[in-house]
């Protein structure tokens, strides 16, 4: 099956920084989201952007589906951007459900 | 509410036990899917609703879990003779037509904890 890596794991940020977080995923997908869940472990759409590139506020994303990658970009992080990211895609093998990586677990400190 | 609710939002149940978890997807969404967070093994795909379409079941870990979704709404996962390793979060989504180019929407997870 389709194997979905994300990198940092862990990422501590000052609050104001700019961070970069990256999915890799290792075969073609028709599908790709963007969560982030908070601390009360919610489950939040950010993007759904199997292809080119989306901004909605501090946040944007960029997928290049032809190297098999997404990017999530934060800027300007702030305590409430605390929590995990993960990327989850769907493709030809899994007949609609979604397929997550590990996550990137973001602590922005004051 | 407009989004996927799910009920209840905690369940401490003692192993062996019987337990029934609902949802109720984002109305006029025909997809409904169940999915499982546990520590150790992330986000794992459970079962999967299409419309009147047979369920796709692959995800699920034993015949101890079941679901069922009634009138092309609600749904019951269902777990029999609870065991310790199924303490999890279990998560419900629903999309509009379950076509694979539309983005999942989540409720807000049942916490199940097997005592």
């Amino acid at each position: 099956g389709i194997q979905v890596e994300q990198s940092p794991p862990d990422l501590i940020l000052q609050e104001g920084a700019n961070s970069t977080l990256r999915c890799n995923f290792s075969d073609s997908v028709n599908n790709l989201q963007w969560f982030h869940q908070n601390p009360w472990g919610q489950l939040i759409n950010l993007f759904y952007i199997p292809s080119g590139t989306k901004q909605n506020g501090r946040l944007s994303a960029t997928t290049v589906a032809t190297e098999r990658y997404s990017l999530l970009y934060i800027s300007s992080s702030q305590t409430t951007d605390s929590g995990v990211y993960f990327c989850a895609v769907n493709y030809g093998g899994s007949q609609g459900n979604l397929i997550f990586g590990k996550g990137t677990k973001l602590s922005v400190k004051p | 509410g407009a989004g996927v609710s799910q009920s209840p939002s905690n369940k401490v149940t003692e192993k062996g036990k019987d337990v029934e978890l609902r949802c109720d997807p984002i109305s006029g969404h025909t997809a409904l899917y169940w999915y499982r967070q546990s520590l150790g093994q992330g986000l794992e795909f459970l079962i999967y609703f299409q419309g009147n379409s047979a369920p796709d079941k692959s995800g699920l870990p034993s015949d101890r879990f079941s679901a069922e979704r009634t009138g092309g709404s609600v749904s019951t996962l269902t777990i029999q003779r609870t065991q310790q390793e199924d303490s999890a979060v279990y998560l419900c989504a629903s999309s509009p037509t379950g076509a694979i180019y539309q983005p999942q929407h989540f409720g807000d997870g049942t916490r199940l904890s097997i005592l």
